[in-house]
């Protein structure tokens, strides 16, 4: 089954605590894409990655990092996170940026 | 920069009654126009899109046309049900700029029996 797979789904973590949300798709998609979802903000899209060792800013990286050493990963790390980026994320892989982009469950994150 | 404008909601409406949903964007150049629907407690799923002016996308009742003129994307249907309740978003990618998807806030659609 084609999927896109984010883990944990939830989390809650203290201020500071390094932490890795992970994202893998089975799809062989090139483009990949982290999402903050926020109440009156809609999506916002943190990092991209058009291929492997290829990523880029989105809106909002600040507090972000991603990387892309293979394929089908993407995670999401966040060095030393703090309270404002609780928050609803989502993964999306698509077979390139114009074409249906599919999304994980979603991670929700509450940094205390 | 790239921007996507949807109205506010929530929208509600009784079952069977015409959706619209308006979506305005801005963009240099001609950008791919989507629409996605996120059900409670799930990730987004594509619902249609257009990628040149005039053209129209449609799935599962919905419609949308590309209107260039007026830098539109409307989402329409006939006749709602229960089912279609969710937060339905607008997005579009443009590739003559960075290669972004740029997604609308999103409108809480509630149909009631």
């Amino acid at each position: 089954e084609a999927q896109v797979t984010q883990n944990p789904r939830y989390l809650i973590t203290v201020t500071g605590k390094k932490l890795t949300v992970t994202c893998s798709q089975n799809m062989n998609h090139e483009y990949m894409s982290w999402y903050r979802q926020d109440p009156g903000l809609g999506l916002r899209q943190i990092y991209y990655s058009m291929n492997v060792e290829v990523t880029d800013k989105g809106d909002v990286p600040e507090g972000y990092k991603v990387s892309r050493k293979e394929k089908r990963n993407f995670p999401l790390i966040l060095e030393s996170p703090s309270p404002n980026q609780t928050s609803l994320y989502f993964c999306a892989s698509s077979l390139k940026p114009n074409t249906e982009a599919f999304f994980g469950q979603g991670t929700r994150l509450t940094v205390v | 920069g790239d921007s996507v404008t949807q109205m506010e909601g929530p929208v509600t409406l009784s079952e069977e009654a015409f959706l619209t949903i308006n979506c305005t964007y801005t963009a240099t150049g001609y950008p791919s126009l989507f629409w996605y629907v996120q059900y409670p407690g799930e990730g987004l799923q594509l619902l249609l899109k257009a990628t040149k002016a005039d053209d129209k996308g449609s799935n599962k009742g919905f419609e949308a046309t590309y209107r260039k003129e007026t830098t539109s994307f409307h989402l329409e249907k006939g006749s709602v049900q229960v089912s279609d309740s969710a937060v339905y978003f607008c997005a579009l990618f443009y590739s003559g700029g960075y290669q972004k998807v740029t997604f609308g806030t999103g409108t809480k659609l509630q149909v009631i029996p």
